[in-house]
């Protein structure tokens, strides 16, 4: 069974304070990791994919990483713009229409003061 | 606007009156999945499609169904809900690649919040 854990759950910063969140994973086989951003009250946003260990990918002040047992997301000099809940999920590759499966971590709640 | 949308936003029902969730996609995407999320339990896939008449279990499927006679529709159905399907449902779309393998960014809907009493 695919498992995802996000640690920690919730991260408290003050802006400009750099800091990682860690997404852990265990599949039999990844086909892709994902990260996501929910605003309260809304639909999670994309941010990144990443599909092999070693991957990197950048969007602003995000920098998100993959190992072949763990993603970190790496926010430098965070803004209160930036508070949200970070997702991490997980694709398995898999037979049949079994890689459409999706496996989301418990999320980490991060607020950063000004 | 490319988007997806759900309906009703908010719902508050009875046990065992039957009811279905609307979720609609303008992007013309293969994909589509229905989610509920749960305090500390994060998002959990509750059933997915990959094409038209094309659909599968996720985690947690019990007491759910679903149909995709079209590609721009996916409902999801509760005959008989119970309370502990009260929960924020997400509907999510996405293209996929390579004959399927592949799906990149879901694109989520704004949520549906279910109360069962």
């Amino acid at each position: 069974e695919d498992q995802v854990t996000q640690s920690p759950e919730a991260l408290r910063l003050q802006e400009g304070e750099s800091s990682s969140l860690n997404c852990s994973y265990t599949v039999s086989g990844l086909r892709g990791l994902f990260w996501y951003r929910q605003d309260p009250g809304k639909g999670p946003e994309f941010l990144f994919t990443l599909y092999s260990a070693g991957e990197e990918k950048e969007k602003e002040r995000l920098k998100a990483t993959l190992t072949k047992k763990e993603s970190f997301l790496h926010i430098t000099a965070p803004k209160p713009e930036d508070s949200a809940t970070y997702l991490c999920a997980v694709q398995a590759k898999g037979g049949g229409t079994s890689y459409g499966k999706l496996t989301f971590g418990q999320g980490t709640i991060l607020t950063v003061h000004p | 606007e490319a988007q997806v949308t759900q309906n009703p936003r908010y719902l508050i029902t009875v046990t065992g009156k039957k009811l279905t969730v609307t979720c609609s996609q303008n992007m013309n995407h293969e994909y589509m999945s229905w989610y509920r999320q749960d305090p500390g339990l994060g998002l959990r896939q509750i059933y997915y499609s990959m094409n038209v008449e094309v659909t599968d279990k996720g985690d947690v499927p019990e007491g759910y169904k679903v149909s995709r006679k079209e590609k721009r529709n996916f409902p999801l159905i509760l005959e008989s809900p119970s309370p502990n399907q009260t929960s924020l449902y997400f509907c999510a779309s996405s293209l996929s690649s390579s004959g399927g393998a592949f799906y990149n960014e879901q694109f989520f809907g704004p949520g549906t919040r279910l109360t069962v009493l």
